[in-house]
């Protein structure tokens, strides 16, 4: 089982707010990525890092921010939450040279 | 386009039969091909991974096919339990990229009913 953790699992916030989701993992993994899904529909890469500092925005345009300060911490932040970011928020790492990619739990963020 | 196109959408099937869910893809380079089980609320996790040179890889009940002349993948679902209901997702790798990109289908929702 992989060791990749988000918090929280769910969050029901109101328009406006600033929101941080944590993800971290326990692999000494280098890569590691943040997905949007809503239901029914593909995963969309909205960010990646390769490593300590790296950060790359993703397929999907998102008005998220991350940051990669250590390397088993990679947290998301959304500085004015909208109704239009409601959505399933799921974190991803993959080890150096390594073909599996572990998925977090994920958060389900609902903006009101 | 690279692409990642499942069937069904949705499949309803009864406790302890057997079913095949179906992928085509676009992707190009391929570097490999994986199928994920989704639980509702959940994170994806991985149920088998091909590369270019393997056509069959199984884990357990599940059975996976790939055929990559033809960009086509299958999984097979052998005696169906109630713990099978998810989402399952096919992921193709692309080759081409130092991220090592993935694309992702938009899943087959099975529900096994008692």
């Amino acid at each position: 089982e992989a060791d990749i953790y988000q918090t929280p699992r769910y969050l029901v916030i109101g328009t406006g707010k600033k929101i941080t989701l944590e993800c971290s993992q326990t692999m000494g993994h280098d890569k590691m990525y943040w997905y949007q899904q809503d239901p029914g529909m593909e995963l969309h890469l909205i960010h990646y890092s390769y490593g300590v500092n790296s950060t790359e925005k993703g397929d999907l345009s998102s008005e998220s921010t991350v940051s990669r300060i250590r390397t088993e911490h990679f947290p998301l932040t959304l500085e004015s939450a909208r109704p239009s970011h409601t959505s399933q928020y799921l974190c991803a790492s993959t080890g150096q040279g390594a073909n599996e990619q572990y998925f977090g739990p994920g958060t389900r963020l609902t903006v009101t | 386009k690279n692409q990642v196109e499942q069937s069904p959408q949705s499949l309803i099937i009864l406790e302890g039969k057997n079913c095949t869910l179906q992928c085509n893809y676009t992707v190009s380079p391929f570097s490999n091909l994986r199928w994920y089980k989704q639980d509702t609320g959940r994170g994806p996790v991985s149920l088998t991974i091909m590369t270019f040179s393997e056509n069959t890889k199984s884990n357990g009940r599940y059975t996976a096919t790939l055929d990559a002349d033809t960009k086509q993948s299958s999984l097979h679902i052998t005696a169906s339990q109630l713990s099978d209901s998810a989402s399952y997702i096919c992921v193709v790798k692309d080759r081409g990229s130092t991220l090592g990109r993935l694309y992702f289908g938009r899943g087959t929702q099975l529900t096994v009913w008692p």
